[in-house]
């Protein structure tokens, strides 16, 4: 199975900072990428996928970019709505996820 | 409006089986790719299966490879996943997903229900 790895595994950041999240592939997964929030209680929803392509009606603060192994999800102006926890999966092969990153507020 | 509404779930005995279900709606059912991916709690998420549209192909996670069988009932637009000789390892809420496999968004899950939890007792 490829193994995916995130960091950081939390972080605390304020309501208009930027933000990167990365996710790390145990090998190449071109760019077979897709990133999720989830907010507790909740099932998670889907933010990008094919790793920069930006799911219909998911705010423009968010991005993502990379291939191969390293990929990153960036959020420009932090939202209130967004402190969540981001998870990474990859679908080159059968899907795994990462171990998500829980952004709180500072 | 895509509908994906999961029940089955509940208090087994480690050993044990259940049958998860997923009704859904607001979309043509047969023309997508549908998943199950649990989260243990306070845990990850992990995919657990796939399905192929017309349910031709079957997908399973190593975990649970020989004691899980998906299946789907495009004439009732709903999805099974038949969960065997549970294990400890196995509690976790259970999402019904729509994508999970093939190159629908890329192979990403555009949508979720809203699970269904299984808890295996010993």
């Amino acid at each position: 199975d490829i193994q995916m790895t995130q960091s950081p595994s939390s972080l605390s950041a304020s309501v208009g900072d930027r933000v990167t999240i990365t996710c790390r592939a145990s090998q190449s997964i071109r760019s077979y990428l897709n990133w999720y929030q989830q907010k507790p209680g909740k099932a998670p929803n889907l933010l990008i996928y094919s790793a920069s392509t930006l799911e219909s009606g998911v705010p423009s603060r968010f991005s993502g970019s990379g291939s191969g192994t390293d990929f990153t999800l960036t959020i420009t102006s932090l939202q209130p709505e967004d402190f969540a926890t981001y998870h990474c999966q990859q679908s080159y092969t059968s899907p795994t996820f990462g171990q998500g990153t829980k952004l709180e507020i500072k | 409006e895509v509908q994906l509404l999961e029940s089955g779930g509940g208090l087994v005995q480690r050993g044990g089986s259940l049958r998860l279900s997923c009704a859904a709606s607001g979309f043509t059912f047969s023309n997508y790719a549908m998943s199950w991916v649990r989260q243990p709690p306070g845990k990850g998420l992990e995919w657990v299966s796939a399905i192929s549209g017309i349910g031709s192909n079957t997908y399973y996670a190593d975990s649970v490879k020989g004691r899980f069988i998906i299946s789907r009932d495009n004439s009732q637009n709903t999805l099974h996943l038949q969960v065997n000789s549970l294990r400890d390892e196995d509690t976790a809420v259970y999402y019904c997903a729509r994508g999970g496999w093939g190159s629908y968004r890329g192979g990403g899950i555009d949508s979720w229900g809203q699970g269904t939890l299984v808890t295996v007792s010993s």
